[in-house]
């Protein structure tokens, strides 16, 4: 299968704790995008990396939150002090661009992490 | 402020008609506009996407229409099919396709 895989697909934790999720993009795809979605919205941008270079975060990823791509191809995404309300559904796309300004390709979205903060 | 919106939480069709589902936005920077569909317990599945240059997108039963001025888009579903009850998704990026803005979705049921 070469499709977006992502693992775990559940996940639950207490209140305090860190949380790690990790995406394996399409092997070829130099893009990959994670994304938060919560009940009854769509998918809420996180941040992109083109290869291993962050390129955008967004306001939504506070302090507790990172993610990494060191060799440009999984990525891993790091939720520390977890805290009730980043309880979501965790996706991840990947996609391939020219360049980091280009226009990007379709992006294959991943089934997603789905978080339970207790 | 949502900055993509999908006033319709849901839509109801008959199958063999037409479903279709619409979209606003109010950024006027965006340039580059697609389409997902959702299933239960999967991610988003892209359908159809249409940049700014143009007003209309085809690829098969799916057409996806775009009027700038009115910073409206709808994708329209002919015939519709019961395998099309999905949740639909409108996104929406202003820098080619760095950072896309997603709608909440719409629910589309097709009824047999």
């Amino acid at each position: 299968d070469t499709g977006v895989s992502q693992d775990p697909r559940h996940k639950i934790t207490k209140r305090g704790q860190n949380v790690t999720f990790r995406c394996d993009p399409i092997s070829e795809h130099n893009r990959l995008y994670w994304y938060r979605q919560t009940l009854g919205q769509g998918p809420e941008f996180l941040t992109y990396f083109q290869n291993e270079a962050q390129l955008e975060k967004s306001r939504l990823l506070s302090d507790r939150f990172s993610a990494e791509r060191p060799k440009g191809s999984f990525s891993t995404l790091e939720i520390q002090r977890t805290e009730q309300g980043d309880s979501a559904m965790y996706l991840c796309a990947s996609s391939f661009a020219l360049a980091p300004e280009g226009l990007t390709d379709t992006q294959y979205f991943g089934p997603g992490t789905r978080l339970t903060v207790l | 402020d949502q900055q993509v919106k999908q006033n319709s939480p849901s839509l109801s069709v008959q199958e063999g008609r037409i479903s279709i589902l619409n979209c606003d936005y109010t950024n006027s920077m965006f340039d580059y506009f697609l389409w997902y569909k959702k299933y239960p317990a999967e991610g988003p599945t892209f359908l159809i996407s249409i940049s700014s240059i143009k007003d209309k997108n085809e690829d098969g039963r799916f057409t996806v229409f775009l009027n700038k001025s009115a910073k409206h888009l709808s994708l329209h579903i002919v015939p519709s099919q019961p395998g099309d009850s999905a949740v639909y998704f409108c996104a929406a990026s202003g820098n080619y396709g760095q950072n896309f803005v997603f709608g909440p979705g719409t629910r589309l049921s097709v009824l047999p």
